[in-house]
């Protein structure tokens, strides 16, 4: 089956770049996703990444995709005190419908 | 719009009693899912349905039902809690053609 993961903590000093790093195993992924989970709060969608892409870049987030490793990267550039929270990244799948298959998350901490 | 609602916020429970979590959506999605997060194990699907009168079981679905009788509304019963269902429950929407799967706020539930 499809499974997603993640190193369960980061932490970056404000001002520096974060990189949070998703590893999945499923070959027919169509579309990969990375969620932002702050305190008490659900998640939510801070930006996605069709399968056929390697990169895509929106204000200080960048995603990038290695296919054939099956690696999923987000930078976070300048990294602030309000982006500290829990990331997670998710993949659809061929055949899969329309479920989501999460990672287990990063707990991202920014240090002043 | 109020996006994905979810109610309540907070809900203790002894064991074997039964209780609905309520979630509604007002975008019009045909799409509707439960999830649960617990530590360590990021988001866990429970019950799907892609539209009313439509239901399918996710990753672990024992101990849960759920029924979809309207677009807007897709509630998740607990018949006889156990501590094992302790847990933040996600309800989740998205439209037939969007990628983006929206969240609402969660139900921290603790079964004692």
């Amino acid at each position: 089956g499809e499974d997603v993961e993640q190193s369960l903590f980061l932490s970056v000093r404000e001002g520096d770049s974060s990189v949070i790093n998703c590893t999945y195993t499923d070959s027919s992924s169509t579309y990969l996703y990375w969620y932002k989970q702050e305190p008490g709060a659900g998640l939510q969608l801070l930006t996605y990444i069709f399968s056929n892409m390697d990169m895509k870049q929106d204000q200080r987030l960048t995603v990038l995709l290695n296919k054939k490793d099956k690696h999923l990267s987000l930078r976070i550039a300048d990294t602030q005190t309000g982006d500290s929270a829990i990331y997670f990244c998710a993949e659809t799948f061929t055949g899969g419908g329309n479920k989501l298959t999460f990672g287990t998350g990063t707990q991202l901490k920014v240090e002043l | 719009n109020a996006g994905v609602t979810q109610t309540p916020k907070f809900q203790v429970l002894k064991t074997g009693q039964s209780m609905t979590l309520q979630c509604a959506q007002d975008m019009n999605h045909e799409y509707m899912s439960w999830y649960r997060q617990d530590p360590g194990m990021g988001l866990r699907l429970i019950h799907y349905s892609v539209g009313a009168g439509i239901t399918d079981q996710g990753e672990v679905p024992n101990g849960y039902n759920v029924s979809r009788s309207t677009t807007e509304d897709f509630p998740l019963r607990l018949l006889s809690a156990a501590p094992s269902q302790t847990s933040v429950y996600f309800c989740a929407s998205r439209g037939e053609d969007d990628e983006k799967l929206f969240f609402g706020s969660g139900t921290q539930l603790s079964v004692l």
